[in-house]
């Protein structure tokens, strides 16, 4: 199995709400990722946990939250979101040895609308 | 620092014909290096990866690559063209960074495919 889920799909909130994305894997990957991808655009990271600790955070705003509970489950935390927030949010997994790069397998993605 | 150039935003070709997809790496050690797939609206898909063993790499739906380390490249190619093959193509470098790995995307190049 080489599937990585999201849920929502697609997701619009106000400027107000808060809401979560969810990620999930099973294929026993230590390090996963929150990418934010705009129209045209390569995918940008976001987040990166390793062995369920944050070890990357690209100064991203404090309106997104991650959070990883289990080395399956990865959420990110949405809250006071801006228009300019409105992306698609690809979620990832990989292995993680040092001394090797192994390949990353994504999720569908959430299309996310802020009004 | 590690990064990839993709020489062409936009390609065209027609059903049946050779894709030549162009990437130049810059790495100061012995890169990892893949190809991956993006259908609108969709998540990121693997084509194949380089990891320092055989220079040709094969992948999956036709595609290959081919590691020059004289030339910094790793162009993808397919002989023949399917309709099914429309799609945003990215080429991406694995750098490592703060224990663990991570991705640096060219800015794709979008391949269309022409009855």
């Amino acid at each position: 199995d080489t599937e990585v889920t999201q849920t929502p799909k697609h997701l619009v909130m106000g400027m107000t709400n808060k809401k979560s994305l969810k990620c999930e894997q099973h294929m026993g990957h230590r390090a996963m990722y929150w990418y934010k991808q705009k129209a045209k655009k390569p995918p940008e990271l976001m987040f990166v946990y390793s062995y369920e600790k944050l070890s990357i955070n690209e100064s991203v705003p404090s309106r997104f939250s991650p959070e990883c509970p289990n080395s399956s489950l990865l959420n990110l935390h949405l809250h006071a979101l801006q228009p300019e927030d409105s992306a698609l949010y690809l979620c990832a997994s990989s292995q993680v040895t040092s001394g090797s790069s192994y390949e990353q397998y994504f999720g569908p993605g959430t299309r996310l609308t802020v009004t | 620092a590690q990064s990839v150039t993709q020489l062409d935003s936009h390609v065209s070709v027609s059903e049946g014909t050779p894709v030549l997809l162009r990437c130049n790496y810059s790495s100061s050690y012995s890169p990892s290096l893949f190809w991956y797939v993006q259908h609108p609206n969709k998540g990121l898909q693997l084509l194949l990866k380089y990891t320092s063993a055989a220079t040709l790499v094969k992948g999956i739906n036709g595609f290959e690559a081919e590691f020059k380390k004289s030339e910094t490249s790793f162009h993808l190619t397919k002989p023949s063209a399917h309709m099914s093959d429309a799609a945003e193509y990215f080429c991406v470098v694995s750098s490592w960074n703060s224990g663990t790995y991570k991705y640096i995307f060219g800015t794709g190049t979008r391949l269309k495919v022409l009855a």
